[in-house]
Formats: C-alpha cells, structure tokens, sequence
C-alpha cells in the first residue's frame, strides 16, 4: 500500500493563477480531509469528505473547492492564489468515527 | 475554537528523561488523538484515547484523558534523541471531525 500520496511535494505560483493540489489513498477510506499548517497555527481544516459525492467545508475553507468523484482522490483547487494561501498543505485519509488518520508528506506551497 | 491547545509551546531536555506534554480542549469529544511529526514530514498517528478512558499505554507513551477538566497529557519516558518532534493532540468531535491544537515541539538534548 502506499497510502496518502501528495503531488506535488512543491508549487511556486503567481497571484492569480489557479492549481490543484493532488491527493490520492489506496486504503478504503471514506473519509478524506485537506489541512494547511502555518507556522505557530498547528494544522487546521479546510475542507473534508465523507464518501464520494459528499464535500464539507472546514475552518478555512474561503479561496479552495473540493470536490469527491471517487473514494481514492479528493483533489483541492485553489481557484485565484493569494500570497495568505503561502502554507505547507497536507491530505489525510480515514475510515469514519473517529479513527486515526493517515498523512500524506505535504505539499509546500509558496504564492508569491 | 473547538481545538487543543498543547503546553508547553516548547520543550528541551536531556536525554534519558522523561518528557510531559498537556493538551487541553472546550467541546465534547468522542476520542483524543496524539501525533508526531518530524522536521518537514507528514504527521504520524502516536495513540487515541476514547472519551471513557482514563488511561493508555503504547511502549514509552503514556497517554491520560481526564473529561471533567477537558485536558489530557502525554508522557514519553526515557526520552532518545529519535523522540526530537513536534507532537499535535488532536480532538474527535461529537461531529467526528478532527481539530489539532498547534502542537509542542520537543528538542532532546544529547
């Protein structure tokens, strides 16, 4: 299994411009979710999903869509990138109620 | 805000001893979760503790949850070099989201 997998590991991109940040996971898991972790903020959620067809939004969702086709990939599109989206972004995995989660590496992104 | 806040912010000590870290949290809970992450990694899931639990073992961890006071700490005894870190509790809320708290980073002295 190779579990979350992120791409890219790094962006660099202009104000303005759009992108998707990858995630995709092998186990099974209903439940995906999409954190951005800034230094001395620790990790907070911007959205989530619960099984394909189903996106909830989390405590930062302003500025990202999500969306849910396939148990396996939760994609984050960021839609007009702004220099307060510079942030290392990381994708989880997990089945439902409350179990561990499982992180992707992250992926570090600079808007300049 | 529903998420843990950890305490201390920062933590160095030698080598051998043993290292305490506290989380405390406002809302309900169905369980609450420690993690580690090493310098630029993804985080890595330590232990979870169920909301009628009092206490959990997992090698040199030591977990405590005490509802009453909304708090829980993490004790790692006979502290390596390898245990260098960040470590993030993170809460399961009644809606079964995870919140992280912004995490202790532990600096093991040689």
């Amino acid at each position: 299994n190779a579990g979350v997998t992120q791409t890219p590991k790094f962006q660099v991109l202009k104000t303005g411009q759009s992108m998707t940040l990858q995630c995709a996971q092998d186990m099974n898991h209903e439940y995906m979710s999409w954190y951005r972790q800034d230094p001395g903020m620790g990790l907070r959620l911007i959205h989530y999903s619960v099984g394909a067809g189903i996106t909830d939004q989390g405590e930062v969702p302003n500025g990202y869509n999500v969306s849910r086709s396939t148990t396996e990939d939760f994609p984050l599109r960021l839609l007009s990138a702004a220099p307060s989206q510079t942030s290392v972004y990381f994708c989880a995995s997990r089945l439902l109620m409350g179990t561990e989660a499982f992180f992707g590496q992250g992926t570090r992104l600079t808007v300049v | 805000s529903q998420q843990g806040e950890e305490d201390p912010q920062a933590l160095s000590i030698q080598e051998g001893e043993n290292a305490t870290m506290n989380c405390s949290y406002k809302t309900s809970i169905n369980n609450l979760q420690w993690y580690r992450q090493n310098s630029g990694r993804g985080l890595v899931h330590l232990i979870l503790i169920r909301s009628n639990e009092r206490e959990k073992h997992s090698g040199r961890l030591r977990v405590t949850l005490d509802t009453s006071k909304k708090s829980s700490s993490l004790l790692i005894t006979a502290s390596r070099a390898a245990d260098t870190a960040s470590y993030f509790c993170a809460i399961n809320s009644r809606d079964d989201k995870i919140i992280f708290g912004k995490g202790t980073r532990l600096h093991i002295l040689p």
